[in-house]
């Protein structure tokens, strides 16, 4: 299975802040990455696809960018409602798998 | 609007048998695949299973197979994991998730644009 490693772990950043998560594979994925926001207690929302297409209803602050192993997740201008917990996913290869979550909280 | 509500989550004992449901509706069912993913308690996401749009290839992870059998029924819009010899390991919000794509199966090249709220499922003596 394709091991996906995000980093940082956590983040902590203010509003208005520019942000970005970074997720890499174990081995070349092409360009299928997903992102994906969770907020507590919440179901995750998918942001990103093919990492790079933002999702219909999810705001232009968010971009994604990369192919290969090395991925980012950009957020612009941070906003209150950011604040969540951040994950990727590979969908090259079979079975998906995804990283282990990257939380992004409040400075 | 698209929406997903799961059911059938509970406390059972190691090696007791469960029946997870998704009420599918806002979307034609029958034409998207169909996920199960999992999330233990305070840890990361968990693909767990998928099945094609009209049910007849099903694919697992192996940390589930030969103990879980994804199934849908397309005439009420719903999805199924059953789950048996259940471990403490298995121990997790279990979530269905739409396939993005208008597509009978794709293993690859795929997202999940729509969840349900995930019911827990606690294996425990």
């Amino acid at each position: 299975d394709i091991q996906m490693t995000q980093s940082p772990s956590s983040v902590s950043a203010s509003v208005g802040d520019r942000v970005t998560i970074t997720c890499r594979a174990s081995q070349g994925i092409s360009s299928w990455l997903a992102w994906y926001q969770q907020k507590p207690g919440k179901a995750p929302k998918l942001l990103i696809y093919a990492a790079s297409s933002l999702q219909s209803g999810v705001p232009s602050r968010f971009s994604g960018s990369g192919s290969g192993t090395d991925f980012t997740l950009t957020i612009s201008s941070l906003q209150p409602e950011d604040f969540a917990t951040y994950y990727c996913q590979q969908a090259n290869s079979f079975p998906p798998t995804f990283g282990q979550g990257t939380k992004l909280e409040i400075k | 609007e698209v929406q997903l509500v799961e059911s059938g989550g509970g406390v059972v004992q190691p090696g007791g048998s469960l029946r997870l449901s998704c009420a599918a509706s806002g979307f034609t069912f029958d034409d998207y695949a169909m996920h199960w993913v999992r999330q233990a308690p305070g840890k990361g996401l968990e693909w767990v299973s998928l099945i094609s749009g009209d049910g007849g290839s099903t694919y697992y992870a192996d940390s589930v197979k030969g103990r879980f059998t994804i199934s849908r029924d397309n005439s009420k819009n719903s999805l199924y994991l059953q789950m048996n010899s259940l471990r403490t390991e298995d121990t997790a919000l279990y979530y269905c998730a739409k396939d993005i794509y208008e597509q009978q199966l794709a293993l690859t090249m795929t997202a999940y644009d729509y969840w349900g709220q995930g019911t827990l499922v606690t294996v425990s003596s």
